[in-house]
């Protein structure tokens, strides 16, 4: 069964331009957060995603980013005109809430770090 | 709202010696604890988890927590280091919210393993 796949690995991006994350999720999950880490920091959360839906976006900068999971295909986080500040890792993670309260596990994918020159 | 605390940022111990990494949450409630382990350059990988019962938690690569309730702590213990736990190391925290499992993080503990 294969882990989270993110994707890009690694994205250099210039500033002002657009950055597209990836992410598919475990087989069976239905449920996606995407992290940020920041160099020297702790992992932050950004969002929270079912199928379709934006559950939880209370992470997010309020412009610039923006999250999707379509019903098919992976889910998007996408950065437009970056500034050096975006320059981070990201993560996301996915579990198969059952929404029976906290007993669900994120796995993580390897993360997508984002270098923005 | 709550909150995670690693006291320590950075921790060097000698192969083979005992370790022990803290951990102190913030939260009214018993949370959901979490400790994952992130080796360089790669995501993080769960060592062990807590949401009820024995408070004593058993994990993978001969990890363990305990969680006490009393001090709001759920450190993270292991009887001998070997030099691949060099990492860097996060407690986490959820505050259930029928479905919404947002992870909240300490800022890490990097460990070191000197010969």
């Amino acid at each position: 069964n294969a882990g989270v796949m993110q994707n890009p690995r690694h994205l250099v991006r210039r500033r002002g331009q657009e950055a597209r994350l990836r992410c598919s999720p475990m087989k069976g999950h239905s449920h996606v957060y995407w992290y940020r880490q920041l160099p020297e920091e702790g992992l932050k959360f950004m969002v929270y995603l079912q199928k379709e839906n934006i559950i939880d976006e209370s992470g997010m900068p309020k412009e610039r980013f923006s999250a999707e999971f379509p019903k098919e295909g992976p889910s998007i986080l996408r950065i437009q005109q970056v500034v050096r500040g975006d320059s981070a890792a990201y993560f996301c993670a996915s579990s198969p809430s059952r929404s029976s309260g906290g007993q669900d596990t994120q796995y993580f994918g390897p993360g997508t770090r984002l270098t923005v020159l | 709202a709550q909150s995670v605390t690693q006291p320590d940022i950075h921790i060097t111990v000698s192969e083979g010696a005992s370790l022990e990494l803290r951990c102190n949450y913030s939260y009214g409630a018993t949370p959901y604890l979490f400790w994952y382990v992130q080796s360089p350059g790669q995501g993080l990988q769960l060592l062990l988890k807590y949401f009820s019962g024995d408070t004593l938690v058993q994990g993978i690569k001969g990890f363990e927590a305990e969680f006490k309730r009393s001090q709001s702590s759920f450190n993270l213990r292991k009887p001998s280091v070997h030099w691949s736990d060099a990492a860097e190391y996060f407690c986490a925290v959820v505050i259930s919210n029928f479905g919404n499992e947002k992870l909240t993080f300490g800022t890490g503990t990097r460990l070191t393993i000197i010969p």
